[in-house]
Order: C-alpha cells, then sequence, then structure tokens
C-alpha cells in the first residue's frame, strides 16, 4: 500500500563503510528525488531522476551515486562514509515535475560513527 | 539564488488557540506554493498548496494558507489548533528548474 518505500529506514555504520539506501514507488510516477535533511532541519535536493533520466544533479561529493534501474526505483550509494554524511535521506516522486508536488518516503535516518 | 523563510522554529500553543505559520520566499517569478506537514514518526505529506487562482487555498485538517504575491507570503494559519497538530510544518516554493526549495521548518507543539 505504501507509496513511497525507503529501506532501510535506520542505518548506524563506521567512518568509511560504503552503504546503500533503497527507494521504491508504486504511484507510477516518472520523477523521483533524493534530499538531504540535515541537523538543522534544511531539506536540500541531493538528485532528481527523470524516466531512468538523471535531470538534477546538485554540488553533492561524488562519494553518493544515485541509480535508477526503472523509474520507479531510484537508490543511493554512498562511498566512503564520513562524519557529516549523517542526516536523514528523503526519496520522493512526482508526476509532473513541473508542478513541484512531491509525495515523501518515510525517510533514512544515517548515522555515521 | 531562491530562498524561503520560516519565521518561527518553534511555536507553542494551547489546545483551541489560533495558528499562524509565516513563511516568505525570495523568488519574483511564477512560483507553486506549498505546506508539507511531518507528524512524529511518519513521513513529509502535503498539507495544501496553491497553483493559481483563488489565492486562500484550503488543505487537510482545516488548514489554510493565503498567497500574497505582493509579500511574497504564503502564511499558514488554522483558526483552532488541536493537539494532534503537533508536527513539524514546512513551507516550500518551486519549483525552480524541477527543484523544490523548502523552509527550516516550523515545530509546532499544542499543549492539551
Amino acid at each position: 500500500d505504501t507509496a513511497v518505500s525507503q529501506t532501510p529506514k535506520y542505518l548506524v555504520t563506521q567512518m568509511g563503510n560504503d552503504k546503500s539506501i533503497k527507494c521504491e514507488q508504486n504511484l507510477g510516477h516518472d520523477t523521483m528525488y533524493w534530499y538531504k535533511q540535515d541537523s538543522k532541519k534544511f531539506l536540500k535536493i541531493m538528485f532528481s531522476y527523470n524516466n531512468k533520466e538523471l535531470i538534477i544533479n546538485e554540488t553533492v561529493p561524488n562519494r553518493f551515486s544515485p541509480k535508477s534501474p526503472d523509474k520507479a526505483h531510484l537508490n543511493l550509494h554512498i562511498n566512503s562514509l564520513e562524519l557529516g554524511d549523517s542526516a536523514v535521506y528523503f526519496c520522493a516522486s512526482s508526476q509532473l515535475a513541473e508542478t513541484g508536488e512531491l509525495f515523501f518516503g518515510e525517510g533514512s535516518r544515517l548515522t555515521v560513527l | 539564488a531562491q530562498s524561503v523563510s520560516q519565521h518561527n522554529h518553534h511555536v507553542i500553543l494551547s489546545e483551541a488557540a489560533s495558528l499562524e505559520l509565516g513563511c516568505n520566499y525570495s523568488y519574483g517569478g511564477t512560483v507553486n506554493l506549498f505546506w508539507y506537514v511531518q507528524y512524529p514518526g511518519q513521513h513529509l505529506q502535503l498539507l495544501l498548496k496553491y497553483f493559481s487562482g483563488d489565492p486562500l487555498v484550503k488543505g487537510i485538517k482545516g488548514f489554510e494558507a493565503e498567497f500574497i504575491k505582493s509579500k511574497f507570503s504564503f502564511n499558514l494559519r488554522k483558526p483552532s489548533v488541536q493537539w494532534s497538530d503537533t508536527a513539524e510544518y514546512f513551507c516550500a516554493v518551486g519549483p525552480y528548474g524541477n527543484k523544490l526549495v523548502f523552509g527550516a521548518g516550523t515545530i509546532l507543539r499544542v499543549k492539551s
């Protein structure tokens, strides 16, 4: 039933490790996003894919690599994790990128020790 | 650069009090405006949106927001809050090249 689902919801790991967060949407939307919510609660866009094509790539370290195997999935892989990567990562999707209306997943809280 | 500012970071109200959360944005062109809400332990969900037309929009759970173009504002209001309105509220504006820009959020706590 869940429209946008992310796994895992919680992730605790050591500095230097590599981890992935997965996202799936069953809304039939064409566009998917990754947002990062930092400790000050600002939500900032990281990436956006439209029909498996990367359309937004904000100033994000290249340790972060998104992958969209199909338009219903958008995964986020992070290499060589750093303390500053600790945050809540939100996946979202939208039917029409032009409207800006997003449907969010529950978030994945990443803690890097 | 586009920015969204929410004036209050924390608001504490008693039940039945009236609520107004401020939101101002910095872009002069045509934008869509949103309020999202995140209840404790839940995901962000859309509360209401403005695309065009009547600048007073109504959302779920008795919330409404007014778009005042001359003031670049989109304030959220509710005449009488309930304990269940305790949540974090985010104003968002866009899209700018398919991007939404979010404010820092306002944490609302309603005392029963």
